[in-house]
């Protein structure tokens, strides 16, 4: 069964604090890695990755997969207030229709 | 500007009645989508369109209808049939993923209860 793992669940830093979020997938069938942000509404897309190995940046924000071990990364620097949200891990897989698995997410919160 | 709305923002539903659920969009969109979200859980596929007077059934398609007859809406109807409604609700489009691999855009949501 498709799954995709998010860890940790939950985690609490202070401002300016380097976080790095988890997330691992067992999908057959993979096309790409995309990563969101939830602040209690819309999901609002980040990153899209299809190859292994190349980073994308957005300011503070990165994220990089690995398909041979299955497992991607997303890395916030200098984390603000602002960046407390939800962020979900889903995989797209390759099938008649744009199915796409989600992870539980991981809720940051970023304190004064 | 482009975007999906979703109506209303919070509902609530006694036991026994079906409501519906509104999503529009003006992103010209071909494929529109419907998620539930339970605490700590990812989002999970209730039904999908990918084009005008079809729709497909996802995985948790049961005590749900929907409709697709015009490009812009995809309202969601909850039945009675669905014995634990309680969560968040969220719509999504996309430009269909064989044409480019675009993301799903997602509306706010709908929060439904249970009186």
């Amino acid at each position: 069964e498709d799954k995709v793992v998010q860890s940790p669940l939950s985690l609490v830093v202070h401002e300016g604090d380097t976080v790095t979020l988890n997330c691992s997938y067992e999908v057959t069938n993979f096309r790409s890695l995309l990563w969101y942000k939830q602040e209690k509404k819309a999901p609002t897309f980040l990153f899209m990755l299809t190859s292994s190995g190349i980073e994308k940046k957005s300011g503070r924000l990165s994220s990089i997969l690995d398909k041979k071990e299955l497992f991607s990364i997303l890395n916030i620097t200098a984390t603000q207030t602002g960046d407390s949200a939800v962020y979900l891990c889903a995989v797209l897989k390759l099938t008649s229709y744009d199915k796409v698995i989600f992870g539980p997410g991981t809720s940051l919160s970023v304190i004064p | 500007d482009g975007g999906i709305t979703q109506s209303p923002k919070y509902l609530f539903r006694k036991e026994g009645q079906n409501v519906t659920l509104s999503c529009e969009q003006n992103l010209n969109h071909d494929a529109m989508y419907w998620y539930r979200q339970d605490p700590g859980q990812g989002l999970r596929l209730i039904y999908y369109s990918q084009i005008v007077n079809d729709f497909q059934k996802g995985d948790i398609a049961e005590g749900y209808s929907v409709s697709r007859e015009k490009k812009e809406s995809f309202p969601l109807t909850v039945t009675s049939a669905q014995k634990n409604p309680t969560a968040f609700y969220l719509c999504a489009s996309s430009i269909r993923q064989k044409v480019s691999d675009q993301p799903q855009h997602f509306g706010d949501g709908t929060r439904l209860s249970i009186l």
